[in-house]
């Protein structure tokens, strides 16, 4: 009875390095979105996925920032080239059905924390 | 696109009192679901209370409870008899599509 699970939860990156963050939704849950977290900050919406569909990717910065989430497996945020400003928290949050569903609720990771040398 | 505000980045309150954090939110939408969420240390976000904007009726989970003003967009948030616990920071969200956050509130619970 897993619930969101991200991976890793800590990652150290050098500026340049790549950075890849997985989401493992709750299981038969097929949205997931992603957030990032700045220190003393709200979480602020980055993309929203469907499997193997981006439906909302309005927060994400247009350059270095791409998600995925595949017909199998997890879902993958992954920054390029980063870059001390992409040190954050970043949190993965998973629904069962689209917008206002049944219930609405977002279940959330515990988060990924990113730190850029 | 939708907006939440909190306006207190800071509370505190004494154990077993009562404290309100306000929310308010823009959107042009009939039908969504507000939400407070709690932030611990821990970073763990764990879900408050849920508001269906078409229900009237107030949404209470033990002691926490809700003050939802539709006409007024407003979404206010009562924690009773408060507990060393509830110190955290707390986050109103709105959701239609995909849920958007406040900048949230800091509550501290003193002894």
């Amino acid at each position: 009875n897993a619930g969101v699970m991200q991976n890793p939860r800590h990652l150290v990156r050098r500026r340049g390095q790549e950075a890849r963050l997985r989401c493992s939704p709750v299981k038969g849950h097929s949205h997931v979105y992603w957030y990032r977290q700045l220190p003393e900050e709200g979480l602020k919406f980055m993309v929203y996925l469907q499997k193997e569909n981006i439906i909302d990717e309005s927060g994400m910065p247009k350059e270095r920032f791409s998600a995925e989430f595949p017909k199998e497996g997890p879902s993958i945020l992954r920054i390029q080239q980063v870059v001390r400003g992409d040190s954050a928290a970043y949190f993965c949050a998973s629904s069962p059905l689209y917008g206002t569903g049944s219930t609405g609720e977002l279940f959330f990771g515990e988060g990924s924390r990113l730190t850029v040398l | 696109a939708q907006t939440v505000t909190q306006s207190q980045p800071e509370m505190s309150v004494q154990e077993a009192e009562t404290v309100t954090l306000s929310c308010t939110y823009d959107t042009s939408e009939n039908n969504y679901y507000l939400f407070w969420y709690k932030q611990p240390p821990s970073r763990q976000m764990i879900l408050v209370i849920r508001q269906e904007a078409y229900k009237q009726q107030n949404a209470t989970e033990n002691r926490f409870s809700v003050n939802f003003q539709k006409a007024a967009k407003s979404f206010s948030l009562k924690i009773s008899d408060s507990q060393l616990g509830d110190t955290a920071m707390y986050f109103c969200a709105f959701m239609k599509v995909d849920m958007r956050f406040g900048a949230g509130t800091r509550l501290t619970v003193k002894p």
